[in-house]
Parts: structure tokens; C-alpha cells; sequence
């Protein structure tokens, strides 16, 4: 399996406060991904990165912003938590733009009251 | 129209059955085509990809229909193990992948 970790496994927050969840992978992967589980929905991609301080807007970014100091760790983060918010989050690696495979890490659920 | 739609199932089989599922995208200029496999509260794994020409893989085929716009699984001499959620995965002209919603697949003994 990949070395991909996602931190932390499950949270509880209230609305309207801050969130981070980070992934961190030990394959040297160029691209990371972060997606949204939800019923009724595909994964939906909320951000990825090409490189390190080098980001991108996915499908549902709005409410979400990420970072990337380092090759290994994506961090997503929910500045103001809303209920609509409450899903499953994956983080995914890639070799390349065009691979066939993206790693998925664990996975977070993430529960905003 | 969804970008990726797929029957959501549940398809509960006997063990030995055989069973298909297909999932039709909407952009025909998708280039590339996969289906992944998730068990119940775990991440996605690349099941196998789908290749033009079709391909296969042990006891699963899978099939690409560019002219009705579709792709298939096909599990033979289905298993307990099996049973598990099936995404399909397109990757657009845009180089990111959309995930289906899955088909959820019940074997029972």
C-alpha cells in the first residue's frame, strides 16, 4: 500500500470554528489531492497541488483553502466550519498530471454540529 | 446530466454468479476510463483500467463503448470478497478525474 496518512481520522466540530486536516505521504508524489465524499455524489475534488507552494481549485473549493510547505504534507483547511461541510475527506497522491492511479489515503470524517 | 452516472444498486448476487454493471459518461471527449473498487468505510483502489480494445483481468473484464458512450465490468464466478463498491472513473479533456456515485455489489453465499 502507499505510504499516505491522513490526520486526524475523525473529528467533531461546531460551526464556525477552524479545521486542518493534513495529509501526509511518503512516496515523493508531485501531485496531491484532496476530495469529498457524500451521498448521492462522486468523489469531488476540492483542491490539488502540482508542487510544492503550487495549488489549484477543484470542483468545490469554495469555504476550503490548502497549503503545501513541503513535498510530503497537503493541509486542507475549513476556515469557518459550516453543517454542509460534514463529509468524508480523502487525500490522494499521483506520480503524474495524466497518471492512471491516484493512492488514497484512510480517508477523515469529519462531523460539523 | 451528470458528468458520470451509474446505477447505485444494490446488486445482491449468489456466490458463483456472474454479474455486469455499466456506467455511461457524458463528455465524449473523455480520454481515459478506470473502475475502482471501495469497501465499506475504506479509501478507493484502482481496480483496473479500460482500455479500447477491452481487457481483461483474472475474473473481471472490463469494456469501453465510444459510440454509446459507456463502459462496463463484467465479475465472473463472483466471490464473498466481491462484494464492494464499484466507481467508475472518467478523466475529461481537463486531466482530472470524475468519479461515478458506484454500484454497490452484494454476494451472498
Amino acid at each position: 500500500d502507499a505510504g499516505i496518512t491522513q490526520s486526524p481520522r475523525h473529528k467533531v466540530t461546531e460551526t464556525g470554528t477552524p479545521v486542518t486536516l493534513r495529509c501526509h505521504q511518503t512516496e515523493n508524489h508531485r501531485y496531491m489531492y484532496w476530495y469529498r465524499q457524500d451521498p448521492g455524489h462522486g468523489l469531488r475534488l476540492i483542491h490539488y497541488s502540482y508542487g510544492v507552494k503550487d495549488t489549484d481549485k477543484g470542483e468545490v473549493s469554495d469555504g476550503y483553502s490548502v497549503s503545501r510547505s513541503k513535498t510530503e504534507d497537503f493541509l486542507l483547511t475549513l476556515e469557518s466550519a459550516t453543517s454542509s461541510q460534514t463529509s468524508v475527506y480523502f487525500c490522494a497522491i499521483s506520480e503524474s498530471r495524466q497518471s492512471n492511479e491516484q493512492f488514497f489515503g484512510p480517508g477523515t470524517r469529519l462531523t460539523v454540529l | 446530466r451528470k458528468e458520470v452516472e451509474q446505477d447505485p444498486g444494490p446488486f445482491n448476487v449468489p456466490e458463483g454468479a456472474t454479474v455486469a454493471f455499466n456506467c455511461t459518461y457524458s463528455n465524449s471527449a473523455s480520454q481515459s476510463f478506470f473502475w475502482y473498487r471501495q469497501d465499506c468505510r475504506k479509501e478507493p483502489k484502482l481496480l483496473m483500467s479500460v482500455y479500447s480494445s477491452g481487457n481483461e483481468d483474472g475474473r473481471f473484464t472490463a469494456q469501453l463503448n465510444r459510440a454509446s458512450q459507456y463502459i462496463s465490468l463484467l465479475i465472473r464466478d463472483s466471490k464473498l470478497s466481491d462484494s464492494a463498491t464499484y466507481l467508475c472513473v472518467v478523466i475529461g479533456n481537463t486531466d482530472k478525474l470524475i468519479f461515478g456515485t458506484g454500484t454497490r455489489l452484494q454476494v451472498f453465499p
